[in-house]
């Protein structure tokens, strides 16, 4: 079986350094991996998606994550954070010998951007 | 990217009643949409898989009865929540995947999502 692990529940950075936001991942055959970001009362937004080629992803607003497939991680990051990323990110996985398509995602991580 | 419309936002009920959450994809088709709930500070729970024309597919532990999903055509599914009671207030949030390039490797697009209280 698939699952996500995303092993903080919180995340507390100072706006203008970097971040980063863990997520480890189990799953058979080729990963298929997703980060979404939450605001309040929202639904999810897609920020980046690793399927194949490059291990360092690039996605929406500033955001890119390292694939690494000997860790099992595919952790978000972002060089400089601003305020307005305080969210909730979900990482998420769909195994690529899976056939029925759905997307198991992790419990969460709040990022809290102080100014 | 794709957008998902959910309606309504947020709803509130008496218990005993019905509600009906609507799911559109506005600018492509879904032949695949999916219902989640989410409780607070916790993460999405699968509840169904909505399939244009077919039974829903629900997870273990999902009432299908309470829980009516219906996805009549291929930018529409609805989830009823019938006979509402207070531990069903939740967060539900539908998502769909593209009809046209929807494979294992393409993201889904996700519902604002619906606040359902139930007093």
């Amino acid at each position: 079986a698939q699952s996500v692990a995303q092993p903080e529940d919180q995340v507390n950075v100072a706006e203008g350094n970097p971040l980063t936001v863990k997520c480890t991942y189990s799953v058979s055959g080729n990963p298929y991996l997703f980060w979404y970001v939450q605001y309040p009362n929202r639904g999810l937004q897609f920020l980046l998606k690793y399927i194949t080629g490059d291990n360092l992803v690039k996605g929406s607003y500033g955001f890119e994550a390292e694939f690494n497939k000997s860790q099992t991680s595919f952790h978000l990051k972002k060089p400089s954070a601003l305020v307005s990323d305080s969210a909730l990110y979900f990482c998420a996985v769909r195994g690529g010998n899976t056939g029925f398509q759905k997307l198991v995602f992790g419990t969460g991580t709040r990022l809290l951007v102080s100014p | 990217g794709a957008v998902v419309s959910q309606h309504p936002s947020r709803v509130i009920c008496k218990s005993g009643t019905s509600v009906k959450i609507e799911c559109r994809s506005l600018d492509f088709q879904a032949t695949t949409m999916f219902w989640y709930r989410q409780f607070p500070k916790q993460s999405l729970m699968l509840m169904a898989t909505s399939n244009e024309g077919s039974k829903a597919t629900y997870e273990q532990g999902v009432e299908k009865d309470k829980f009516l999903i219906n996805h009549a055509s291929l930018t529409l599914s609805t989830l009823t929540v019938t006979s509402a009671h207070p531990e069903d207030s939740s967060f539900y949030i539908c998502s769909a995947r593209d009809a046209g390039t929807g494979g294992q490797n393409t993201e889904a697009f996700f519902g604002q999502g619906t606040r359902l209280t139930v007093v």
